[in-house]
């Protein structure tokens, strides 16, 4: 099974929307709504953003939404801020108990 | 507060083994599943393994399958991850993390990570 594909990097200015899109194949990401996002700080524990495709753990601002279309997953940011500058990690299950992460993408705020 | 503790990091040579410990606090460790996900350097994310909240079951990646052994002890609130026959590409930081309440297959919890370095 191969990672997950992700953009490795995108970027935004404040007050922008970005999104980040994580595509995998018929078998993960397509035969199962079981996509997740972190969020990760070099050094720092990654933070859990999004679960199951589209939802919101408590205390995870609302301007982080999940969505899925076919084999492709999606990590909205709307109203972009500086602190949002950090690598984003998209996760799907892909049957046989098994777990494929994507490559990572690196969120630069302009 | 709530929160995971790895630990048992360091450098080993090819060939060799190395256990690492995660200690958890704060939550009621038995009552959920646990994973170890690592990220070696300049990659990204690659799961590693999982367990029950009991135990019983453990579910392995094909990178580690047969190498590595998760194991937990509920009664020390610590997971364990039995890592033997160590090769180069084993080099990265090893992380807990712990699942969703309702679900195995996200995790809402992790630690800061250990490294685990093989090198001769």
């Amino acid at each position: 099974q191969s990672a997950l594909t992700q953009p490795a990097s995108v970027s935004g200015s404040p007050g922008q929307s970005i999104t980040i899109s994580c595509t995998g194949t018929s078998s993960d990401v397509g035969d199962f709504d079981l996509v997740s996002w972190y969020q990760h700080y070099p050094g720092k524990a990654p933070k859990l953003m999004i679960y199951e495709v589209t939802k919101r753990p408590s205390g995870v601002s609302n301007r982080f939404s999940g969505s899925k279309s076919g084999n492709t997953a999606s990590l909205t940011i709307s109203g972009l801020q500086a602190e949002d500058e950090a690598d984003y990690y998209c996760c799907s299950y892909a049957g046989r108990t098994t777990l494929l992460f994507g490559g990572g993408t690196k969120l630069t705020v302009l | 507060q709530v929160q995971l503790v790895e630990s048992g990091g360091g450098v080993v040579q090819p060939g060799r083994s190395l256990r690492l410990s995660c200690a958890a606090s704060r939550f009621t460790f038995s009552g959920y599943g646990m994973h170890w996900v690592r990220q070696a350097p300049g990659k990204g994310l690659e799961w590693v393994a999982v367990t029950s909240n009991d135990g019983s079951e453990k579910y392995y990646g094909d990178s580690v399958k047969g190498r590595f052994t998760i194991s937990r002890d509920n009664s020390k609130n610590t997971l364990y991850l039995q890592m033997n026959s160590l090769r180069d590409e084993d080099t990265a930081v090893y992380y807990c993390a712990r699942s969703g309440s309702y679900s195995w297959w996200y995790f809402d919890l992790w630690g800061r990570g250990t490294l685990v370095t093989v090198s001769s």
